[in-house]
């Protein structure tokens, strides 16, 4: 599966978007875009995922360049319990179940 | 809904020890894995299995590690001869469909601490 690189942290003020970039410039044709988080002591939670198209869903809107080298996850209005680290995860269909994690994003959002 | 539920929450255990963590996947889910995350660390991917098999268990570490899922629902995983090594948290998660695109819903994991 491709590697992804995210910055290790972000801060966001509440109410405001957050926008959680992901490079992945080495994806193929058949691999998906799939983000999770993962708040402090618990598991980690789907939030979306695309291939090509962008996609929103009522959590977050997720926008896929046109060579789908990169991707922006988008929280419209941050809330402090999307205090979480984001984590970016290329996939292909055939294997979406062996998911590499990686370090993600901690993203914190402030009163 | 119920989630994926796994018990205990925590788990302190000696070295050398054996131990088994279980793991209740949400109703009418066919696919199951097995997650462990290291402090610091994301998830490795363990085990998955779909109905009763496993089918690929390329991520357990060595053969002291163990997983079943007899009945196709409820999972167990087994740790023999337990090492310090072996603390972290272990991640059940499960999905709709083994293959494709069905997302993963994690349970809020074992903490695993060998003493």
């Amino acid at each position: 599966d491709a590697k992804t690189t995210q910055p290790p942290s972000m801060d966001c003020a509440e109410g405001r978007a957050a926008n959680l970039p992901c490079n992945h410039s080495t994806i193929s044709g058949n691999e998906y875009v799939y983000w999770y988080r993962q708040i402090h002591s618990q598991g980690p939670q789907y939030i979306i995922h695309g291939l090509k198209n962008n996609e929103t869903n009522e959590m977050a809107s997720l926008i896929i360049t046109e060579d789908r080298k990169s991707s922006t996850l988008i929280l419209p209005h941050a809330t402090l319990r999307d205090t979480a680290v984001y984590y970016c995860i290329v996939s292909s269909g055939g294997s979406n179940y062996k998911l590499t994690f990686g370090k993600g994003t901690l993203l914190t959002v402030n009163p | 809904g119920a989630g994926v539920s796994q018990t205990p929450s925590n788990k302190v255990t000696e070295k050398g020890k054996y131990v088994e963590l279980r793991c209740d996947p949400i109703s009418g889910h066919t696919a199951l894995y097995w997650y462990r995350q290291s402090l610091g660390q994301g998830p490795e991917f363990l085990i998955y299995f779909q109905g009763t098999g496993a089918a690929d268990d390329s991520g357990l570490p060595n053969d002291r590690f163990f997983a079943v899922r007899p009945e196709g629902s409820v999972s167990t995983l087994k740790i023999q001869r337990t090492e310090r090594g072996d603390s972290a948290v272990y991640l059940c998660a499960s999905s709709l469909y083994g293959q494709g695109e069905s997302p993963l819903h994690f349970g809020n994991g074992t903490r695993l601490t060998v003493t």
